[in-house]
């Protein structure tokens, strides 16, 4: 089945600093999304990417949609304390009229360290 | 809140046993797609129905299944339980009036003893 490469893994970093992390997959997709994921709740969109090589922001996240389309990177600046959370990236493909379901990176924790 | 309500929040259960998690879809989303959240595997995405027909099948075992009825509420069902099948369960929905937007709910925690 399609796999979404997602890294890093983990990240440690300090509040204030700026925060990179990206997907790619080996097949396309024709949407991009980025969730993030508090404990105890379901993943919350945060960033969706519609065409190739689209760059959308929303406040502090930065997210673009590779121009092959099987690639996103997301960036977070000035990193605070409610950053802190799994951030994941999905890949939508649409067939028979619809869009079928997503497919998830394995996520990237992100830990803000005081 | 996502506006998408999904019950029970918690449920703890036997091996063999059998269980129904219920959804709610955000009012007039006609789309229910069905996640299972695990450690190893990570989110996966189970199946997706459309007014009430299925549209999409992801890794669903045969053990599970789903339905959409005409209200548009969806109810997963999982039966002969298994310690592996310990997971968090999203129901998620989207419509013309989500703007085709995915909404998670909150999920269902299912432990199997």
């Amino acid at each position: 089945g399609q796999q979404l490469n997602q890294s890093p893994q983990s990240m440690f970093i300090q509040e204030g600093e700026d925060v990179s992390m990206n997907c790619t997959s080996s097949s396309i997709f024709n949407t991009w999304l980025w969730y993030k994921q508090d404990p105890g709740e379901g993943p919350v969109l945060l960033i969706a990417l519609y065409k190739a090589g689209e760059l959308t922001s929303n406040g502090r996240l930065t997210a673009q949609f590779g121009i092959t389309r099987k690639d996103s990177f997301l960036n977070i600046s000035a990193s605070i304390p409610s950053d802190v959370g799994i951030y994941f990236c999905a890949g939508q493909q649409y067939s028979g009229g619809g869009a079928d379901g997503l497919t998830f990176g394995k996520g990237t924790h992100l830990i803000i360290q005081p | 809140d996502s506006g998408v309500t999904q019950t029970p929040k918690h449920l703890i259960t036997a091996t063999g046993q059998r269980v129904t998690l219920r959804c709610s879809p955000r009012s007039g989303d006609l789309s229910v797609y069905w996640y299972q959240q695990s450690l190893d595997q990570g989110l996966q995405f189970l199946i997706q129905y459309y007014n009430g027909e299925e549209r999409a099948k992801g890794n669903i075992l045969e053990r599970f299944s789903a339905q959409q009825f005409p209200d548009l509420h969806s109810e997963l069902n999982l039966s002969s339980l298994e310690l592996g099948d310990s997971a968090l369960y999203f129901c998620a929905s989207t419509g013309i009036n989500s703007g085709n937007t995915i909404y998670f709910g909150e999920g269902s925690w299912l432990t199997v003893v």
